[in-house]
C-alpha cells in the first residue's frame, strides 16, 4: 500500500518556536508538494520540490521554508512560528510522467501556534 | 491569479440518490483535471480525474463531466452511501512541468440515511 507519512498530527506550539514538519513517501515519486488548508480558501501550495535538494516557491512560501535532502523525505520548516500560520499542513507527491498525474496526499498536521 | 471554485459549499442529499457536484475554472489552459474527496481527519484522496480532450470519464460509481465552453466540471455520484460523505475538491492543473494545482474551496456532501 502506496504511503504519504506525516510525522505528527497534532502540534502544539508557540509564537517564535521553530518548527519542522516532515513528511516521506515510500512511492519513489519525484515531486513532492506541501499545502496548507484553511476554512474557506481550500487548498493552498507553500512550496514543491521536483527533485533532491530542488525547490520551488508555490503561491504563499512566506514564512516557510524546504528542505529536500533525500528523494523519500520533503520537510516544511517555519523559522519563527506565528498564529496566523496555524492551519492544516498537506505533505503530497506525485510522479513525473506517467497515465495519471494524481498527488497522493498525506494525513495532514495540524498545527496550533499560540 | 487562478480560480476554481465551485457553486455550492454543501450538499444534501438522500442515500440512494444521484449527487452532482460542480466547479468552475478560469484558465482556458488548464488541460488536467481532479476530483478528491475529504473525509473528517483525513488527507485528500484521489477520485477520478480528466484531461482536456475528453468531455466525460467514468469510475466506479463516479462520473465527471468536462465543459471547456463554460469552464466547467462536475462530479456525478450514483447511488449516494453514507461513506460517501465528505469534502469534495477539483483541481486544476497549470504549468509547463504540471506541478502547479489550483483547488477549489471544495463542497461538504452530507449523506442523510
Amino acid at each position: 500500500d502506496v504511503k504519504v507519512t506525516q510525522s505528527s498530527r497534532y502540534l502544539v506550539k508557540r509564537t517564535g518556536e521553530k518548527v519542522f514538519l516532515e513528511c516521506v513517501q515510500d512511492m519513489d515519486h519525484e515531486n513532492m508538494f506541501w499545502y496548507r488548508q484553511d476554512p474557506g480558501l481550500g487548498l493552498r501550495l507553500i512550496y514543491f520540490s521536483y527533485d533532491v535538494k530542488m525547490k520551488e516557491k508555490g503561491d504563499i512560501p512566506e514564512g516557510y521554508s524546504v528542505s529536500r535532502e533525500k528523494k523519500e523525505r520533503f520537510s516544511l520548516i517555519l523559522e519563527s512560528a506565528s498564529t496566523n500560520q496555524t492551519s492544516m499542513y498537506l505533505c503530497a507527491s506525485r510522479r513525473t510522467g506517467g497515465n495519471t498525474g494524481e498527488l497522493f496526499f498525506g494525513e495532514g498536521s495540524r498545527l496550533t501556534v499560540l | 491569479g487562478e480560480s476554481v471554485g465551485l457553486h455550492l459549499p454543501t450538499l444534501s442529499v438522500q442515500e440512494g440518490d444521484n449527487s452532482i457536484i460542480n466547479c468552475a475554472y478560469s484558465n482556458s489552459a488548464s488541460d488536467y483535471f481532479i476530483w478528491y474527496k475529504q473525509e473528517s481527519g483525513k488527507g485528500p484522496q484521489f477520485i477520478i480525474d480528466i484531461r482536456s480532450n475528453m468531455d466525460k470519464r467514468q469510475g466506479q460509481r463516479v462520473t465527471v463531466l468536462l465543459n471547456k465552453t463554460v469552464k466547467h466540471l462536475s462530479l456525478q455520484i450514483a447511488a449516494t452511501q453514507p461513506g460517501d460523505s465528505a469534502v469534495y475538491f477539483c483541481a486544476e492543473n497549470i504549468g509547463p512541468a504540471g506541478n502547479q494545482f489550483y483547488f477549489g474551496t471544495g463542497t461538504s456532501l452530507t449523506v442523510i440515511p
